[in-house]
């Protein structure tokens, strides 16, 4: 079964850190983009970070940039997302999500998602 | 920044109606334009890449259309599992990747 577990979550003090984990099964992690995509509570979805399948090319949003780091290890089968300086405004879940990219002018979407975990900013 | 806008905020409708959601983004996107559907409580799962091919598995009631700036994913017969929340995303211009802000689509 093709599978994303994130875990890593939990409650942290504003500018304390966290890093969350997404354990990727099913599929040949390597082969893939991978986003790590955020849920502030009752808002709509927000693209944090981006990261190629070999991890040579990664992107930030503008609102995180400086202070996550995004990362994997494809021995593992595993993304990493480091957080620092966390704010109140990154309260959010956070899921991680599988990218099948444009491939011939084609744009595949995130077609598999992890059930996300709660982060928390709050002193 | 390319930006989604999804209208309406709110569809209200009954089982066995046709849904229709927009999603109008500032500048072309080409089909490099996906949606998804979110229940309460659960990820989001895509529904449709390219602007307008199913991804596996999803029902064929479900279809999209458009390109460029306007974009269209219609329910044809609303079933009782299809009341959720619906964004449009895309990967034209990038980063950054965008959302639109949602469509819930309710019980009337």
């Amino acid at each position: 079964e093709v599978q994303l577990v994130e875990s890593g979550g939990g409650l942290v003090q504003p500018g304390g850190s966290l890093r969350l984990s997404c354990a990727a099964s099913g599929f040949t992690f390597s082969s893939y983009e991978m986003n790590w995509v955020r849920q502030a509570p009752g808002k709509g979805l927000e693209w944090v970070s981006y990261i190629s399948s070999s991890g040579s090319t990664i992107y930030y949003a503008d609102s995180v940039k400086g202070r996550f780091t995004i990362s994997r290890d494809n021995a593992k089968n595993s993304l990493y997302l480091q957080m620092n300086s966390l704010r109140a405004e990154d309260t959010a879940v956070y899921y991680c999500a599988r990218d099948r990219g444009t491939i011939n002018y084609y744009y595949y979407g995130m077609d598999v998602w992890g059930q996300g975990t709660t982060v928390t900013v709050s002193s | 920044e390319i930006v989604l806008t999804q209208s309406p905020a709110t569809l209200s409708l009954s089982p066995g109606e046709r849904a229709t959601l927009s999603c109008r983004a500032s500048q072309s996107v080409s089909s490099y334009l996906a949606w998804y559907q979110q229940k309460s409580g659960q990820a989001p799962r895509l529904l449709i890449y390219d602007a307008s091919s199913r991804a596996t598995g999803i029902p064929a009631r479900f279809s999209g259309s458009g390109s460029g700036t306007d974009f269209t994913l219609t329910i044809s017969s609303l079933e009782p599992e299809d009341f959720a929340v619906y964004y449009c995303q895309q990967r034209s211009n990038w980063p950054p990747l965008t959302f639109g802000g949602g469509t819930k689509v309710e019980i009337k």
